[in-house]
C-alpha cells in the first residue's frame, strides 16, 4: 500500500484496549478541529469533528477531547480493533470562520491481535 | 454509491509534459479541494472551488491550474509538470463550505521524471 508519511509517530496497541492518539495544534483562533483516519492505500476519512466552544464529543466508539488552555486535541478509540489500524491526523481551520482545513503530520495506530 | 473518482489513479510522465488528474463527485457537492500529501510534510491543500467557475488558490498552487464547469468535475492540471510535483494528490468534496465533513477520493500518485 501506499506510504502517507516517514517516521511517523507510532501508536502499539493490543486489540481490545482503549487507544489515545494526541496532536497539538497551533491557531488558537481556530473555530473547529477534525480527525481523519487513512488506511494505507486510501484516501482519508472523516472521523469526527469538534468545535472551539466544547470540550468533548462523542461518536461511536470515539471521543474527542478539546483542551484550549494547552492547545491539545485527543481522540480516545475505545476498544480498538485490527481495522482500526491507520493513520490518524487531526486538521484545524486555516483562520476563523474559513473552513480552509491545515492538517497535522499524523499518527500511526498499529493494533495488535 | 456516494464517492469521489480520481483518474488516473498512478501516472509517470516526464518534466514538462502537460498532465490532467480528473476528479468527479456524485453527492452534488459544492466545495471541492485538492490536496498533495508528502511524507513529513502531511495534507496541503493546492486550490479549491466554492461552486461552479468559482476557484481559489490554497496552501500551494504554484504550478497547478484547476478549473470548474461543472459541479460534479474539478480537474486538477499540471501545464509543465517538474520533478517537485511528485507526490500524492487527493481531491476531495463537501457539501458546502460551512461542513467540516470532507469526503476524499481513492488518490492518484505521479511520478514526474
Amino acid at each position: 500500500g501506499e506510504s502517507v508519511g516517514l517516521h511517523l509517530p507510532t501508536l502499539s496497541v493490543q486489540e481490545g484496549d482503549n487507544s489515545i492518539i494526541n496532536c497539538a495544534y497551533s491557531n488558537s483562533a481556530s473555530d473547529y478541529f477534525i480527525w481523519y483516519k487513512q488506511e494505507s492505500g486510501k484516501g482519508p476519512q472523516f472521523i469526527i469533528d469538534i468545535r472551539s466552544n466544547m470540550d468533548k464529543r462523542q461518536g461511536q466508539r470515539v471521543t474527542v477531547l478539546l483542551n484550549k488552555t494547552v492547545k491539545h486535541l485527543s481522540l480516545q478509540i475505545a476498544a480498538t480493533q485490527p481495522g482500526d489500524s491507520a493513520v490518524y491526523f487531526c486538521a484545524e481551520n486555516k483562520e476563523q470562520g474559513s473552513y480552509i482545513p491545515t492538517f497535522g503530520r499524523g499518527t500511526s495506530l498499529i493494533v495488535h491481535p | 454509491e456516494a464517492q469521489v473518482t480520481q483518474n488516473p489513479r498512478y501516472l509517470i510522465t516526464v518534466t514538462g509534459k502537460k498532465l490532467t488528474v480528473t476528479c468527479s463527485q456524485n453527492m452534488n457537492h459544492e466545495y471541492m479541494s485538492w490536496y498533495r500529501q508528502d511524507p513529513g510534510l502531511g495534507l496541503r491543500q493546492i486550490y479549491y472551488s466554492m461552486n461552479v467557475e468559482v476557484t481559489d488558490k490554497g496552501d500551494v498552487p504554484e504550478g497547478y491550474k484547476v478549473s470548474r464547469k461543472e459541479k460534479r468535475n474539478f480537474p486538477l492540471i499540471l501545464e509543465s509538470p517538474s520533478p517537485n510535483q511528485t507526490s500524492l494528490y487527493f481531491c476531495a468534496s463537501r457539501l458546502d463550505r460551512g461542513r467540516t465533513e470532507q469526503y476524499f477520493g481513492p488518490g492518484t500518485r505521479l511520478t514526474v521524471t
